[in-house]
């Protein structure tokens, strides 16, 4: 059964750096999507991506994000200069369709830390 | 007010039993319901869709409640297996972006 990958798995950081988290959507899926949750809280939407742009981003994706889609595979999440408060787990997702939401798949997620 | 709420539990049942979820929303222009499973610190995995005239899926039955503006979650027969976080999802009309709520913890002893 075809799944979403993510990279790496826990993903460790100084306070100040950049990180870049990973997501390999399902390979005939076409809307791309992050979210992330911060341990005891609920899952949040941070951005959805289709035909190579973004297409719907909430408050939380502010100028310290990005995303990007490098190649035919890969989908990743930057952020620029990390706070504690980024500490969070990040789950990707893809689907087939978006705005009818068609059925989401989530990636087992990225545990993010800064220190 | 919250814009997804929902009992965050436990709700704690032997097998066999039925339990029920709810979960209200504040959008009345809202427009796309889903209940999603999360296992501890796994992904969220869709359970169902809620429909306008309810829906049944083996033991898990949901329905729709729009003028009260909830939706529910009825898991009958439960299994060990069940338990997790029950996350009820709510979009909007005209936008991509759903909310999710909190969630409701169940476990199922035996």
């Amino acid at each position: 059964e075809p799944e979403v990958t993510q990279t790496p798995s826990h993903q460790v950081t100084q306070m100040g750096q950049e990180v870049i988290l990973r997501c390999v959507p399902i390979s005939n899926h076409l809307y791309f999507y992050w979210y992330r949750q911060i341990l005891g809280q609920k899952v949040e939407f941070l951005v959805s991506f289709y035909n190579n742009e973004i297409s719907e981003k909430s408050e939380i994706f502010d100028d310290q994000f990005s995303v990007e889609r490098p190649d035919g595979s890969n989908f990743t999440l930057k952020i620029r200069s990390t706070k504690l408060e980024d500490s969070a787990m990040y789950f990707c997702a893809s689907s087939w369709v978006g705005v009818n939401y068609n059925e989401q798949f989530f990636g087992p997620g990225t545990r993010l830390t800064v220190l | 007010r919250k814009e997804v709420e929902q009992d965050p539990g436990p709700f704690n049942v032997p097998e066999g039993a039925t339990v029920a979820f709810n979960c209200t929303y504040s959008n009345s222009a809202s427009q796309s319901f889903f209940w999603y499973r999360q296992d501890c610190r796994k992904e969220p995995k869709l359970l169902m869709s809620v429909y306008s005239s309810g829906n049944e899926d083996g033991r898990f039955t949901a329905q729709l409640n729009r003028a009260s503006q909830y939706i529910s979650l009825l898991i009958r027969d439960s299994k060990l297996s069940d338990s997790a976080t029950y996350l009820c999802v709510v979009r909007s009309g005209g936008s991509y972006i759903p909310t999710f709520g909190r969630g409701t913890s169940l476990i199922v002893h035996p």
